[in-house]
């Protein structure tokens, strides 16, 4: 119940496309759901993240889209770069201990932008 | 500090020797992370602090391994009697109390020999 699934493993995409990452989660408990960004030798750095009271959430040329229903959200990249190359990290998170949250994790993609 | 900080950044160590990581979390986050991820895999929960205690140990892969942390700072994960299994890159991040989002360190990449 504390998984998240992720996928693709791997993706490849020409400069100016527009990859898509989906992720799909079962505990319903989760009310938080953030994407991370990490680049080689760095670690994960928190991009966009969304509640699921919202369908969809926009940062620049990152977009989540949330389906409550369906329990899965997904990050799309418009206009993708080559510096947009790097392993992006779904989660998702319930409140815990009253103090904190502790973020579960999908299995991580990784993205290259062809120049 | 300005971010979280790991140390050392690399560390080979000989299979069966111990081992001290260590991570020094942003000033003033009271909650703190231990993560491993393996090679192109994702990232392990292994252990969380509120202040000093550690309510969920859950994560940790084995009684080799253990974490401590003191003065609501700085936290060391030890793992006693490497094994190769134990390679990987070692990651902590800190939040503050209620934070919903983690700062990440860069890492410790452990390799057992």
């Amino acid at each position: 119940q504390q998984q998240v699934k992720q996928s693709p493993q791997s993706l490849i995409v020409q400069k100016g496309g527009i990859p898509i990452i989906n992720c799909a989660y079962e505990n319903t408990a989760f009310d938080y759901f953030p994407w991370y960004q990490q680049f080689p030798g760095k670690g994960p750095a928190l991009l966009i993240a969304i509640r699921p009271d919202v369908s969809e959430k926009k940062e620049g040329r990152f977009t989540i889209s949330f389906n409550k229903s369906a329990k899965q959200f997904s990050l799309h990249i418009m206009d993708s770069q080559p510096g947009d190359s790097a392993t992006y990290f779904c989660a998702a998170s319930s409140e815990y201990s009253g103090s904190a949250r502790q973020l579960t994790f999908g299995s991580g993609t990784q993205l290259t932008v062809l120049p | 500090g300005a971010g979280v900080s790991q140390s050392p950044s690399n560390k080979v160590t000989e299979k069966g020797k111990d081992v001290e990581l260590r991570c020094d979390p942003i000033s003033g986050h009271t909650a703190l992370y231990w993560y491993r991820q393996s090679l192109g895999q994702g990232l392990e929960f292994l252990i969380y602090f509120q202040g000093n205690s550690a309510p969920d140990k859950s994560g940790l892969p084995s009684d080799r391994f253990s974490a401590e942390r003191t003065g609501g700072s700085v936290s060391t994960l030890t793992i006693q009697r490497t094994q190769q299994e134990d390679s990987a890159v070692y990651l902590c991040a800190s939040s503050p109390a209620g934070g919903r989002s983690y700062t990440f360190g860069s890492g410790t990449r452990l390799t057992v020999v």
